[in-house]
């Protein structure tokens, strides 16, 4: 069974704080996903990766960085939180293209106070 | 960019009974995929499909590639089936998928 485990599933920051998020997968996917969800917005994509190392911009990258130290491990990174970017954060791996499915973790609800 | 229109945003079943959610793409999707957000806040896969129907018990989805749809039944709601639903396609070149806006199905007794 695909396994993409977020940590940590709750996060309370104060704005101008750092945020890591951290998503770990034993998939051995190559590509990893970080979205935000929020109420008629369905998921928007804020930042993917191809491979360790690699890091790319999705639609709404601005105000978030990434990090791919390893093929299971992908960080989101708030440098400066504003009560902005409170929302569920979802991670993801997978392989589209390669007739897989994509597996998400359960979510992280971060609130920017 | 790809858009992704999802119907209907909002839907109320009587359990017994069934409906369709389904999703319109501006562009040709190589794939798409229905998940179901369920109360805990997780995302369930339900289907992936690169072409054709798929059939899990009382759900059932298709999509057309060319006709640029997807389209998924519930029949014979239960009160377990309510929560948001959305799908998400595959684009045809790359490795992004754009989600619609969900759907949310309440299912009543």
């Amino acid at each position: 069974e695909a396994a993409v485990t977020q940590s940590p599933r709750n996060k309370v920051a104060v704005t101008g704080g750092k945020v890591t998020l951290s998503c770990n997968q034993t998939n051995n996917h190559n590509n990893m996903y970080w979205y935000r969800q929020d109420t008629g917005h369905g998921l928007r994509l804020i930042h993917y990766s191809y491979g360790a190392g690699s890091t790319e911009k999705g639609d709404i990258p601005d105000g978030y960085k990434a990090s791919r130290p390893s093929q299971e491990n992908f960080s989101l990174i708030l440098e400066l939180a504003t009560p902005s970017q409170t929302s569920v954060y979802f991670c993801a791996s997978g392989d589209p293209g390669q007739g897989a499915e994509v597996f998400f973790g359960k979510g992280t609800r971060l609130t920017v106070v | 960019g790809d858009q992704v229109e999802q119907s209907p945003s909002a839907l109320s079943l009587h359990e017994g009974t069934g409906s369709a959610l389904r999703c319109n793409f501006t562009t040709t999707m190589r794939a798409v995929q229905w998940f179901r957000k369920n109360s805990r806040g997780s995302l369930i896969n339900l289907f992936y499909l690169a072409s054709g129907t798929k059939e899990n018990g009382r759900l059932k989805s298709a999509f057309d590639s060319k006709e640029r749809y997807s389209t998924l039944h519930i029949r014979d709601a239960q009160l377990e089936d309510s929560g948001t639903y959305f799908c998400a396609a595959e684009a045809s070149m790359g490795y992004k998928l754009t989600f619609g806006t969900g759907t949310s199905l309440l299912v009543d007794p």
